[in-house]
């Protein structure tokens, strides 16, 4: 199985500046994804972490506001751009490795971000 | 495109009474369904998973699910609960080899004693 480690766990940060969460994996994993969790809700896709190349983004959810790398197999980074306080959620890296029936999804633990 | 509808948002249960948590789904292609379990100020943490085969599906903790294609349903079922199961408990879907993991609202599990 694989470990994500994400970095900062928790951040408080001032309105207008930017953040950038790290995701690290100790192992190889096929796909990465970023998501946002806000107060009280569930889990929402921001956009697919693709090795070499833009994310891929859903609906709702732009580069410029939320620039992605993920410049190999195990690490990629995620930035909340000009924050505002509606940008206070928690934000998730999550992994998938192998294929078909053995593939198995993991998850950080979260970063926790407060934006004042 | 794919979606999970959690037909509960709160569900408050006796101790040791058995509990249901349900979950329908949408999708134009095969899936894979999961549980994920979220305690306060914690991460997630996979129940259990249905990818092929035995359409019962037993996980940790004492759950099971059962999924069943033609009502498109994934019910999450516990038969005697205890005050630590008291958390939120996702329902997802995925499908394809992108592996991308939609995640239903949520129900959130309150077991009293």
């Amino acid at each position: 199985s694989a470990v994500i480690s994400q970095k900062p766990s928790r951040d408080i940060c001032q309105r207008g500046t930017s953040l950038t969460i790290q995701c690290q994996v100790d192992s190889q994993v096929t796909m990465m994804f970023w998501y946002r969790q806000q107060p009280g809700q569930s889990l929402t896709l921001i956009a697919t972490a693709n090795q070499g190349s833009e994310a891929t983004y859903e609906s709702g959810f732009v580069i410029d506001k939320f620039p992605i790398s993920r410049p190999n197999l195990t690490f990629s980074t995620l930035t909340v751009s000009n924050m505002s306080p509606e940008d206070s959620s928690i934000y998730l890296c999550s992994a998938v490795q192998g294929a078909g029936v053995n593939t198995e999804a993991f998850f950080g633990q979260g970063t926790r971000l407060t934006v004042v | 495109a794919q979606s999970v509808t959690q037909l509960d948002s709160q569900v408050p249960v006796f101790e040791e009474a058995p509990v249901e948590l349900r979950c329908n789904y949408s999708s134009s292609v095969s899936v894979y369904l999961f549980w994920y379990v979220q305690y306060p100020n914690q991460g997630l943490q996979l129940l259990l998973k249905y990818l092929s085969g035995s359409t019962l599906v037993k996980g940790i903790n004492g759950f099971e699910a059962e999924f069943n294609k033609s009502q498109t349903s994934f019910h999450l079922r516990k038969p005697s609960v205890h005050i630590s199961d008291t958390a939120e408990y996702f329902c997802a879907v995925s499908s394809g080899g992108g592996f991308k993991t939609i995640f239903g609202a949520g129900t959130r599990l309150f077991v009293k004693a």
